[in-house]
């Protein structure tokens, strides 16, 4: 699977819009864009993904470089439930695999 | 609707005790799978499956089994237990595999300790 690079941390105050990227300059061209979250003690949960388009749902927006090789996961107004640790994932559907490879993610801090 | 169910959510083992970590979905989900997540690590995949009767080995499978005589429950085992397997194990399903999975669902964790 390509690989991911996240920063390993980021800081934001309380209600300000958070921009998260991932530089992902191996990407192919069957490969989805994942994010999920972990907060503290608890598991993984999705947040959002996409292929070549912008996609926006509840919880968060994902911007899509033109060339495909970055991302960025915008939250747009951070609040302290959203300190955790996001992941960038790839994801080759075209290879037919079943798993997600976690790196280290980025793990956020909100300021309140 | 509970969504993934993982038991029992703390344990202590001593070296060369054997033990299995139950895991439940009440999703009808075809997918599952064993992440285990040692710390400030992100996860890496143990063993998964794609529906009864069928399971395959992630990334770090040895010293674990699996089984999944039904859809919702999949169990892992531990034989044999190291302290190199002190980790918190994640239980997690899927509605669909291969093709642009949309989302997994993770239970909350079991916080294994080897001493």
């Amino acid at each position: 699977d390509a690989k991911t690079t996240q920063p390993n941390s980021m800081e934001s105050n309380e209600e300000e819009p958070v921009h998260l990227p991932c530089n992902h300059s191996t990407i192919s061209g069957t490969d989805y864009i994942h994010w999920y979250r972990q907060l503290p003690s608890q598991g993984p949960e999705y947040v959002i993904h996409g292929l070549t388009s912008n996609v926006n749902n509840r919880m968060a927006s994902l911007a899509i470089a033109e060339d495909r090789k970055s991302s960025t996961l915008i939250l747009h107004r951070a609040t302290l439930r959203d300190a955790a640790v996001y992941y960038c994932i790839l994801r080759d559907v075209g290879a037919g695999s079943y798993q997600l490879t976690f790196g280290k993610g980025t793990k956020l801090s909100v300021i309140p | 609707n509970a969504g993934v169910t993982q038991t029992p959510k703390f344990r202590i083992l001593k070296i060369g005790q054997s033990m299995t970590l139950q895991c439940a979905q009440d999703m009808n989900h075809n997918y599952m799978y064993w992440y285990r997540q040692d710390p400030g690590m992100g996860l890496k995949l143990i063993y998964y499956s794609v529906g009864a009767g069928i399971t395959d080995k992630g990334e770090v499978p040895n010293g674990y089994n699996v089984s999944r005589s039904t859809t919702e429950y999949f169990p892992l085992r531990l034989e044999l237990a190291a302290p190199s397997q002190t980790s918190v194990y994640f239980c997690a399903s899927s509605l669909r595999g291969g093709i642009s999975t949309g989302e997994l669902f993770f239970g909350e964790g079991s916080r294994l300790t080897v001493l």
